[in-house]
C-alpha cells in the first residue's frame, strides 16, 4: 500500500485566496483525520470522520475552514478566503476498525506545507 | 485546555546517552498512551505504545515508563544515536473514541 497520499505536497498562495488540500486514506481504513501543525501549537485535530461521515469538527478554527468526505478514498480539506496566519503543516491520516488489533494507531500523510502570503 | 502536557520542548544529548521526554494526563479516562516519531519533512510515525495495566514497556532501545497514580509517562531512548534526531509526540486515548489528544512535541538533536 503506498500509505496516505496527500496533495499538494507545497503550496503558496495570497491572502484571500481560496485553498483546497487533498487526501488519500489508506484503503480499508474507516476513519479519516485533519491536523494542522505549528511551531506555536504543535499537533491540532481540525476534523475526524468516520465511515465518511464527520465525528467532530470541534478543531476547525473558523467558518473559512470546511471538509469533506465524499467516499472512503477522499477527503478535501478548504480554507475560503485564505489568511497569513493559516500559514501551517496540514496533515491528514487515516485508521483502521479496532478489529485491526492496533487500538487508534493513526498513519499520516506526508503533510502539505501551505504558506499565505 | 491541554490534556497532554510535555516536556521539555528541545532536547540535546550526545551520542550513546539517554534522551528522556516526560508527559503528563489529567483526564483519567485515557487507556492508551502512544508516542510518535516525526523526521523533518514527514508526518509523524507510531514509535511504541503502552496501556496503563502495565508499568514499562520496551521496545529495543526504546523504553516507555508509566506511572497511573501520578498520570505521568515518560519516553527513554537508550544509547541515543545522531538517526534519533527527531520530534518526538506523546499522546493519549481511551478505548471507544478515535480522538487522540497530542502534546507539544519535543525537538530532540543527538550530537556526535
Amino acid at each position: 500500500d503506498a500509505g496516505v497520499i496527500q496533495s499538494p505536497r507545497h503550496e503558496v498562495t495570497e491572502m484571500g485566496q481560496e485553498v483546497t488540500l487533498r487526501c488519500k486514506p489508506i484503503s480499508g481504513h474507516n476513519s479519516l483525520f485533519w491536523y494542522r501543525q505549528t511551531m506555536m501549537r504543535g499537533l491540532e485535530l481540525l476534523i475526524y470522520f468516520n465511515n465518511n461521515v464527520p465525528i467532530d469538527d470541534s478543531g476547525m478554527p473558523e467558518d473559512r475552514f470546511s471538509a469533506k468526505m465524499p467516499n472512503a478514498s477522499f477527503s478535501t480539506l478548504k480554507i475560503q478566503p485564505s489568511e497569513p496566519r493559516d500559514s501551517a503543516v496540514y496533515f491528514c491520516a487515516s485508521r483502521a476498525d479496532h478489529s485491526s488489533g492496533k487500538q487508534n494507531e493513526q498513519f499520516f500523510g506526508p503533510g502539505t506545507r501551505l504558506t499565505v502570503l | 485546555q491541554q490534556q497532554v502536557k510535555q516536556s521539555p520542548q528541545s532536547l540535546i544529548v550526545q551520542k550513546g546517552g539517554i534522551s528522556i521526554i516526560n508527559c503528563a494526563y489529567e483526564n483519567t479516562a485515557f487507556d492508551y498512551f502512544p508516542w510518535y516519531q516525526q523526521f523533518p519533512g514527514k508526518g509523524p510515525a507510531l514509535l511504541i505504545a503502552i496501556r496503563p495495566d502495565v508499568s514499562e514497556k520496551k521496545e529495543g532501545r526504546f523504553t516507555i515508563s508509566f506511572n497511573k497514580s501520578a498520570k505521568q509517562f515518560s519516553l527513554h531512548i537508550m544509547d541515543s544515536q545522531p538517526g534519533d534526531s527527531a520530534t518526538y509526540f506523546c499522546a493519549a486515548s481511551w478505548r471507544g473514541y478515535q480522538k487522540v489528544t497530542f502534546g507539544i512535541g519535543t525537538k530532540l538533536q543527538v550530537i556526535p
